[in-house]
């Protein structure tokens, strides 16, 4: 299986800060790689998939980035409404695997 | 738009089989991947599996030995039978659907709303 790290585990940043979450492969997913955004009690959200595809209706303010093992997910300008656990998951191999999570809070 | 529904029961004794539904309104269960997914309490997310509309499933393979993925074209359903549960099987499940463009980009672009279930005596 593929395994995925994410760093940091937790971010704190302020309203308009420009925030950046890494994700890492133990192996190349080519581009193979989706982020998720998931509030408490809530089903995830796919926000970008194909490392920089961005899903209908999400806001522009998000992107990713990257290749081969070490991919990203900036948020360009955090709002309020951005405090959630942020997931990245491999679509390269059987079985998809996500990461541990990154949890943005708002100071 | 299309919705995800998840039903079955949320308490299962040790050793019995889960089973699962669920139910896709205002869409069809063609051409699409439909994914199963699990969130034990506190924890990360965990692949499952897929049914495709016509039937072909692919499991993981640390559930394979318990698991069967089925679909129901004409109910708009698909399901999940994971036998043989213990404590480590509690969790949100979840169903969802592919990210599908004539080809399965292997990301889940719409969710249903989870279920929780718990593994208990």
């Amino acid at each position: 299986d593929i395994q995925m790290t994410q760093s940091p585990s937790s971010v704190s940043a302020s309203v308009g800060d420009r925030v950046t979450i890494t994700c890492r492969a133990s192996q190349g997913v080519d581009n193979w790689l989706a982020w998720y955004q998931q509030k408490p009690g809530k089903a995830p959200t796919l926000l970008i998939y194909t490392i920089s595809t961005l899903q209908s209706g999400v806001p522009s303010r998000f992107s990713g980035s990257g290749s081969g093992t070490d991919f990203t997910l900036t948020i360009s300008s955090l709002q309020p409404e951005d405090s959630a656990t942020y997931f990245c998951q491999q679509a390269y191999s059987f079985p998809r695997t996500f990461g541990p999570g990154t949890k943005v809070e708002i100071k | 738009q299309v919705q995800l529904q998840e039903s079955g029961p949320r308490l299962v004794k040790p050793s019995e089989t889960l089973s699962l539904t669920c139910t896709v309104s205002g869409g069809s269960i063609s051409p699409y991947f439909w994914y199963w997914i699990r969130q034990p309490p506190g924890k990360s997310l965990e692949w499952i599996g897929y049914v495709y509309y016509h039937g072909g499933t692919e499991y993981n393979p640390s559930l394979k030995s318990r698991l069967t993925m089925s679909v129901a074209t004409s109910k708009n359903q698909f399901y999940l039978n994971l036998t043989s549960v213990t404590a480590a099987d509690t969790a949100v499940y979840y169903c969802a659907r592919g990210v599908f463009n004539g080809y399965d980009f292997g990301a889940f672009e719409i969710w249903g709303q989870g279920t929780m279930v718990t593994v208990s005596s």
